[in-house]
């Protein structure tokens, strides 16, 4: 398995806090991901990164910021959570773009 | 964007039995992986296959590009299949480094 971690894997918060999740990799891999994953809509990607301080937007941005610092961490921002926000995330990552390895996931609920 | 479209929707079987599962994308693609989600949540990524034929023990697929086509087959299916399998697609010039994910196959294997 690769070694990828997320952080908190469960999280329950109220509507208008900050949350931050985690991923961490060991794997040295350039490429990462986070995803959220809610019924009806399978995985759909948040934002990404292509290497330290390289991120970009997926196709479900807003209200979601993220930063890579270093290699092996990728770090997931909700500014004012919502109850929209309320989901499961989960971070991915690759060596290329040909291939992707998912963490646990983390359970988060926006109350 | 690029549309993903997965059949069937639910599929349940008797442990031993064989399954075809499909994946229609809209548009030509560069990435194509499919992924199984296991009862606990867990991804793993199965097949990296934007063309061509893989076989991995008892489950292999087949992409047909040219007519935007992918299948994954299992064979002898066993109780620990069952889960959901996600096509995941990323194609053209406007996507950049994104899977576009499927709604997947909810399989259902049964002793």
């Amino acid at each position: 398995d690769a070694g990828i971690t997320q952080s908190p894997r469960h999280k329950v918060t109220e509507t208008g806090t900050p949350v931050t999740l985690r991923c961490h990799q060991t794997e040295n891999h350039r490429y990462m991901y986070w995803y959220r994953q809610d019924p009806g809509h399978g995985l759909r990607l948040i934002h990404y990164s292509y290497g330290v301080k390289d991120t970009d937007k997926g196709e479900v941005s807003d209200g979601y910021s993220v930063s890579r610092s270093k290699t092996e961490d990728f770090l997931l921002t909700l500014e004012s959570a919502t109850s929209s926000q309320t989901s499961v995330y989960f971070c991915a990552i690759g060596r290329s773009r040909s291939e992707q390895y998912f963490g646990p996931g983390t359970r988060l609920t926006v109350t | 964007g690029i549309q993903v479209e997965q059949s069937p929707p639910d599929l349940i079987l008797q442990e031993g039995a064989n399954s075809t599962l499909r994946c229609n994308f809209s548009d030509s693609v560069n990435n194509l992986q499919w992924f199984h989600q296991n009862p606990w949540g867990q991804l793993i990524n199965l097949f990296y296959i934007p063309s061509g034929t893989k076989q991995n023990g008892r489950l292999s697929a087949t992409t047909v590009a040219t007519e935007r086509y992918s299948l994954l087959y299992i064979s002898s299916s066993q109780t620990t299949d069952s889960g959901v399998y996600f096509c995941a697609v990323e194609g053209g010039e406007t996507s950049g480094s994104r899977l576009t994910f499927g709604e997947g196959t909810q399989l259902t294997v049964n002793p």
